[in-house]
C-alpha cells in the first residue's frame, strides 16, 4: 500500500521554538506539497517542490521554510513558531496531473 | 473570484435519499478533476476521478460539464457513513502547474437517520 507518512499526528510547541515537520513518501513521486488547513479557510498551499533541492513558494509561505534533500522526504520548518501557526498541516505528493494527490494523515500542531 | 467554488452546505440528507452537489472551476484549461472525501479531523482521501464521459462507482456518480465548467457528485441511497466533507479538486492545466491542484472549500454532507 503506497503511503505518505507524516512523522507526528499531534505536536505541542512553545512560541518561538523552531519546529520541524517531516513527510516521507514511498511512491517515487516527483512532486511534494505542504498545506495547512484551518476551519473556514480550506486548504492553503505553503510550499511545494518538483524535485530534489527545488522549492517553490505557495500562497502563504511567510514564517515557513522547507527542505528537500532526498526525493522521498520533504520537511516543513517553522523558523519561530507563533500561535497563529496553530493548524492542521497536511503533506501531499503527486505524479503529474492524472492521479491527483495522496495525502499524509496530517499533523495537528498547537503552538502555546 | 476563487478558482474552484463549492456550496459549503451543509446538505442534510435523510438516510436512503439521494443528494447531489456541484463544483464550478474558472480555468478552462483544466483537464483533471477529482472528488475527495474528508472526515472530521482526518486527511482528504480520493473518492473518485471525474472523466469526460461521466463515471460511476457504486452509489456515487460524477459528471463533468466542460461547457459550463462544473463537475457534480451524486450520492444515491445515502448511508450514515457518507457524512463527510466532499472536496472538489482540479488541476491547473498549464505546464508550470503540472501535478499541482486547486481545491474547493468543500461541501458538507450530513446524513441523518
Amino acid at each position: 500500500d503506497v503511503k505518505v507518512t507524516q512523522s507526528s499526528r499531534y505536536l505541542v510547541k512553545r512560541t518561538g521554538e523552531k519546529v520541524f515537520l517531516e513527510c516521507v513518501q514511498d511512491m517515487d513521486h516527483e512532486n511534494m506539497f505542504w498545506y495547512r488547513q484551518d476551519p473556514g479557510l480550506g486548504l492553503r498551499l505553503i510550499y511545494f517542490s518538483y524535485d530534489v533541492k527545488m522549492k517553490e513558494k505557495g500562497d502563504i509561505p511567510e514564517g515557513y521554510s522547507v527542505s528537500r534533500e532526498k526525493k522521498e522526504r520533504f520537511s516543513l520548518i517553522l523558523e519561530s513558531a507563533s500561535t497563529n501557526q496553530t493548524s492542521m498541516y497536511l503533506c501531499a505528493s503527486s505524479w503529474g496531473d492524472v492521479y491527483g494527490y495522496t495525502f499524509g494523515s496530517g499533523t495537528r500542531l498547537t503552538v502555546v | 473570484r476563487k478558482e474552484v467554488e463549492q456550496d459549503p452546505g451543509p446538505f442534510n440528507v435523510p438516510e436512503g435519499a439521494t443528494v447531489a452537489f456541484n463544483c464550478t472551476y474558472s480555468n478552462s484549461a483544466s483537464q483533471s478533476f477529482f472528488w475527495y472525501r474528508q472526515d472530521c479531523r482526518k486527511e482528504p482521501k480520493l473518492l473518485m476521478s471525474v472523466y469526460s464521459s461521466g463515471n460511476e462507482d457504486g452509489r456515487f456518480t460524477a459528471q463533468l460539464n466542460r461547457a459550463s465548467q462544473y463537475i457534480s457528485l451524486l450520492i444515491r441511497d445515502s448511508k450514515l457513513s457518507d457524512s463527510a466533507t466532499y472536496l472538489c479538486v482540479v488541476n491547473g492545466g498549464t505546464t508550470d502547474s503540472w501535478g499541482k491542484f486547486q481545491f474547493g472549500a468543500g461541501t458538507q454532507v450530513v446524513v441523518t437517520p
